[in-house]
């Protein structure tokens, strides 16, 4: 079948770099897309991959290897407001996708 | 400004029911979809649409149905609500369909099924 790991929790300081996981297992995947949910709020978009390699927006960075069936967010210079939880996403020729189970990202002081 | 609207933030209902969650965009998108999510489960896939009058099942339709009748809407509906079926349901809109275009979700309806 089809799905999206990733670690559920991650613990990282503010003004640190934090790398959050995302593995699959399917065939035929197009790319990977990743979005962030603040607790009670909607998931908003962040980034996409839809080749290999680092796509980079301000402070989030994305990637994506098709071989290894793997991809990253990163994050820099963390902020008390990045605490939320990060969704991958990825799906076919379709409009198909399916999510992650989730990365609840908490950032201290 | 993009926006997606659904019709409650919170409903709650008894088993049996038939429930109706709403959904509106602005954004003159051809394709929605209806989502639940569940702690430790992410988001999974009930119905999707491409078209007016056009749907098709996610991963999990059992107990759902869907309409759209016109473009910015598409609604779900549980025939008869079951306690199981408590969860937040998310809606959401994009125009393509690349796997990797962007969605736009609505706040959310926390239904509870009592």
């Amino acid at each position: 079948g089809q799905s999206l790991e990733q670690p559920s929790e991650v613990t990282a300081v503010e003004g640190a770099i934090v790398q959050m996981n995302c593995t699959y297992q399917t065939s035929g995947f197009y790319g990977l897309s990743w979005y962030q949910q603040h607790d009670g709020g909607a998931p908003t978009f962040l980034s996409y991959n839809a080749l290999d390699g680092l796509e980079e927006t301000g402070r989030f960075s994305s990637f994506l290897s098709r071989s290894d069936s793997y991809g990253y967010l990163l994050l820099q210079e963390l902020q008390m407001k990045d605490s939320a939880s990060y969704f991958c996403s990825g799906g076919g020729a379709t409009n198909k996708l399916i999510f992650g189970t989730g990365t609840l990202l908490a950032v201290q002081p | 400004d993009v926006k997606v609207t659904q019709s409650s933030r919170y409903l709650v209902k008894r088993t049996g029911e038939k429930v109706f969650l709403e959904c509106v965009q602005d954004m003159d998108h051809e394709n929605m979809f209806w989502y639940r999510q569940d702690p430790g489960l992410g988001l999974r896939l009930i119905y999707f649409s491409y078209d007016v009058k056009m749907k098709e099942k996610g991963d999990i339709p059992e107990g759902y149905s869907v309409s759209r009748e016109k473009k910015e809407r598409f609604s779900l509906i549980l025939e008869s609500a079951s306690t199981n079926q408590t969860s937040m349901y998310l809606c959401a809109s994009k125009t393509g369909t690349g796997a990797t275009d962007e969605q736009y979700f609505g706040p959310g309806t926390r239904l509870t099924v009592t």
